[in-house]
C-alpha cells in the first residue's frame, strides 16, 4: 500500500528548531517530487517546501526560505523538514506530499496525489 | 499568483450540480489541481492538469477551464461530498492553494 506516515512535530518556543519526518512505504520517494504544506486552523493549504525528483533541487516561498530544509534519506524512503528559527506564525498542521509525476525527472508533480497523515506543529513562548 | 475561490459556501440538495469556481491572478495554463478535504482528514488529489481525473475519483466529479478561470463541477451531490474544495496551480514557483470552497447538503 502506498502511504506517507509522519512523525516529529511538537511545542516550540519562538526561534527554536523542529525536524518532521515523513517514512514512503509502497515507493521510493527517491524516484519522484516530494512536498511539505502546512494549513493553520481554518485557512486553506499553504505551500511550504518542495524537493525534485533529483534530490538536489530545492522550492521554498519567501516565508520559510532560509529557515525551512527539505531532504531525504533515500536508504530509509523517508522526507524530512528541519525548521529553524520558528516563528509563531508557523504554527500549523504539516503535511508531506507526493508529486504526481511522469517520467525521470519531476519538480512539483501535476498535483500532489499522497499525502501522509500530518503532524501538528505549535510555536509559543 | 493568487487564487481566489468563489463562493464561500455552496448549499446543495443531494442529486443536484454543484459548480465551484477557481480564478488566478495570472495565466497557469492548464495547470490547476482540486482536491476535496473533509474533517481531520488530508486533501485527496481530485482533478489535475485542469481536467483529468486522479486514480479512484468518481466521474461525477470534472474540471474545466484554461489560462485564470477554471471550474469544479460535481454533477449529482451526494451525502459524501460535502466538504472543503481546494483549487492549487502548479504553474511556476511559488506554488498556492486557494481559500477553498465548502459545500454543504441541503
Amino acid at each position: 500500500e502506498v502511504q506517507l506516515l509522519q512523525s516529529g512535530g511538537g511545542l516550540v518556543q519562538p526561534g527554536g528548531s523542529l525536524r518532521l519526518s515523513c517514512a514512503a512505504s509502497g515507493f521510493s520517494v527517491s524516484s519522484t517530487a516530494m512536498s511539505w504544506v502546512r494549513q493553520a486552523p481554518g485557512k486553506g493549504p499553504e505551500w511550504v517546501a518542495s524537493l525534485f525528483s533529483n534530490g538536489v533541487n530545492t522550492q521554498y516561498p519567501d516565508s520559510v526560505r532560509g529557515r525551512f530544509t527539505i531532504s531525504r534519506d533515500n536508504s530509509n524512503n523517508t522526507l524530512y523538514l528541519q525548521m529553524d528559527s520558528l516563528r509563531v506564525e508557523d504554527a500549523a498542521l504539516y503535511y508531506c506530499a507526493r508529486g504526481l509525476c511522469s517520467g525521470p525527472f519531476c519538480n512539483s508533480g501535476r498535483g500532489m496525489d499522497v499525502w501522509g497523515q500530518g503532524t501538528t506543529v505549535t510555536v509559543s513562548s | 499568483i493568487v487564487m481566489t475561490q468563489s463562493p464561500a459556501t455552496l448549499s446543495v440538495s443531494p442529486g443536484d450540480r454543484a459548480t465551484l469556481s477557481c480564478r488566478t491572478s495570472l495565466s497557469v495554463a492548464s495547470n490547476v489541481a482540486w482536491y476535496q478535504q473533509t474533517p481531520g482528514q488530508a486533501p485527496r488529489l481530485l482533478i489535475y492538469d485542469a481536467s483529468t481525473r486522479a486514480t479512484g475519483i468518481p466521474v461525477r466529479f470534472s474540471g474545466s477551464g484554461s489560462g485564470t478561470e477554471f471550474t469544479l463541477t460535481i454533477s449529482s451531490l451526494q451525502s459524501e461530498d460535502s466538504a472543503l474544495y481546494f483549487c492549487q496551480h502548479y504553474n511556476n514557483w511559488p506554488l498556492a492553494f486557494g481559500g477553498g470552497t465548502k459545500v454543504e447538503i441541503k
